[in-house]
């Protein structure tokens, strides 16, 4: 059976930094293609991070150059490495495994962790 | 970026009742969309892809169509357990979802 399940959430001051871990079972991190959504309280989703199987990695924006998403293959888990957290990256983080990309797109599949929860407060 | 703007942002049916719900993107994204629904505390479930592929295990009530710009989710005979929230998403280029459509029911 395929499952994901996130940790490392938590309470962090603006400008720090904190690791979030996500435990893949039932398939191999390092076959597909694996990302990071969040979704700030209230809000939509919004797409962080996006690691290829071979090992690419891509951003968006609002994280760029603060986040690093990146895998381990003997522990079959993914990570994000998010530093100089600020307020507005509040929001319960996603592990999700990509359906397969072609041509540029990255076709979503259904299999999602729970989300772990990072709030950004003084 | 491509935005994809959903409409309406929330809506009232009653049990039975047909359900369509709107979303248009910036530019084209051909037949890459995806539609969401999310209860409360919950993570997103995928319903549809490809704009109208339906995704395993979910009941055929579900319907998605469009292409280019325009895209559509129906729900034929909306039921008590379709409460909840829903996104569609384009993957053209990066991923980017729609604000969300609050569907309650009457």
């Amino acid at each position: 059976e395929v499952q994901l399940v996130e940790s490392g959430g938590g309470l962090i001051h603006p400008g720090g930094s904190l690791k979030l871990s996500c435990a893949a079972s039932g398939f191999n991190v390092i076959d597909n293609y694996m990302r990071w959504v969040r979704q700030a309280p209230g809000k939509g989703l919004e797409w962080v991070s996006l690691i290829f199987r071979g090992g690419d990695t891509y951003y968006a924006d609002s994280v760029k150059g603060r986040f690093t998403i990146s895998r381990d293959s003997s522990k079959n888990m993914v990570y994000l490495q998010m530093n100089r957290l600020r307020a507005e990256d509040t929001a319960v983080y996603y592990c999700a495994r990509d359906r397969y990309c072609r041509d540029g797109s990255c076709i979503p599949s259904d299999f999602w962790g729970q989300g772990t929860l990072v709030t950004v407060s003084s | 970026d491509i935005q994809m703007t959903q409409s309406p942002s929330t809506l009232s049916a009653s049990v039975g009742a047909r359900v369509t719900i709107t979303c248009r993107a910036s530019k084209s994204v051909t037949a890459w969309v995806a539609w969401w629904q999310q209860k409360p505390g919950k993570a997103p479930n995928l319903l549809i892809y490809d704009a109208s592929t339906l995704e395993p295990g979910v009941p055929s009530r579900f319907s998605g169509s469009g292409s280019g710009t325009e895209f559509t989710l129906t729900i034929s005979r909306l039921q008590p357990d379709d409460s909840a929230t829903y996104y569609c998403q384009q993957y053209d280029s990066d991923w980017t979802f729609g604000q969300g459509t609050k569907v309650e029911i009457k």
